[in-house]
């Protein structure tokens, strides 16, 4: 089976940067993935990562290290709408096709 | 913005009923699946499919059945409705079970079991 571990909640302030950490045990690494889900809403795709280091997009990167099963991802500029659940999922040559996701990290942005 | 819907939104019904959700997709992707959402356990996996009458079990089967009779439908039933299935329900579709097999959620449907 796999685990998946992301704090609870975390609060920062607009314009500063977030880091939102996520470990997982999983036998079979087969790719992470980083999904938003504001309140009520559906989870939408954030990045993915299969290999070591680092995938940027925008304000958003997220970064991966196997030896340690560790992703974390990263906000940078902070603005009230980043207000939201941050959830981590992996996936596995074990459970083929499905991904294991974590409970979800909230986030809450301060003015 | 992948075309999924989910009908209905939003159910209230009592227990011991049958309810059947419906995940309708325009993407013509292979894969499809069933999550149920609930505070403090995240997304967890109800049944999913990877084709037309191909289905099989998540981690959280039990009391839930699925179809698959065309590829742009996926009917989750709840035989029998009791109140632990009071959830928020997402389908999800994906083009590959491979190396980047990314999920694109639909709205969800709320149940709430009296």
């Amino acid at each position: 089976g796999q685990n998946i571990d992301q704090p609870t909640e975390m609060t920062a302030t607009e314009g500063a940067i977030v880091q939102i950490n996520c470990t997982y045990q999983t036998s079979g690494f087969n790719g992470l993935f980083w999904y938003q889900q504001h309140a009520g809403e559906a989870p939408t795709f954030l990045s993915y990562n299969v290999l070591d280091g680092l995938e940027e997009k925008g304000r958003l990167s997220s970064f991966l290290i196997l030896s340690k099963g560790y992703s974390d991802l990263q906000l940078k500029d902070l603005q009230m709408k980043d207000s939201a659940s941050y959830l981590c999922a992996v996936s596995s040559t074990d459970s083929w096709g499905k991904l294991q996701f974590g409970a979800g990290t909230q986030v809450v942005v301060t003015p | 913005d992948a075309g999924i819907t989910q009908s209905p939104r939003h159910k209230v019904t009592e227990t011991g009923t049958p309810v059947t959700l419906r995940c309708h997709q325009t993407e013509n992707h292979r894969y499809m699946y069933w999550y149920r959402q609930d505070p403090g356990h995240g997304l967890r996996l109800i049944h999913y499919s990877y084709g037309v009458k191909d289905t099989d079990k998540g981690e959280v089967s039990d009391g839930y059945s699925v179809s698959r009779s065309k590829t742009e439908d996926f009917l989750l039933t709840l035989e029998s409705a009791t109140s632990s299935q009071t959830s928020v329900y997402f389908c999800a579709i994906s083009d590959s079970a491979g190396e980047q097999e990314t999920q694109y959620f639909g709205p969800g449907t709320r149940l709430l079991v009296l």
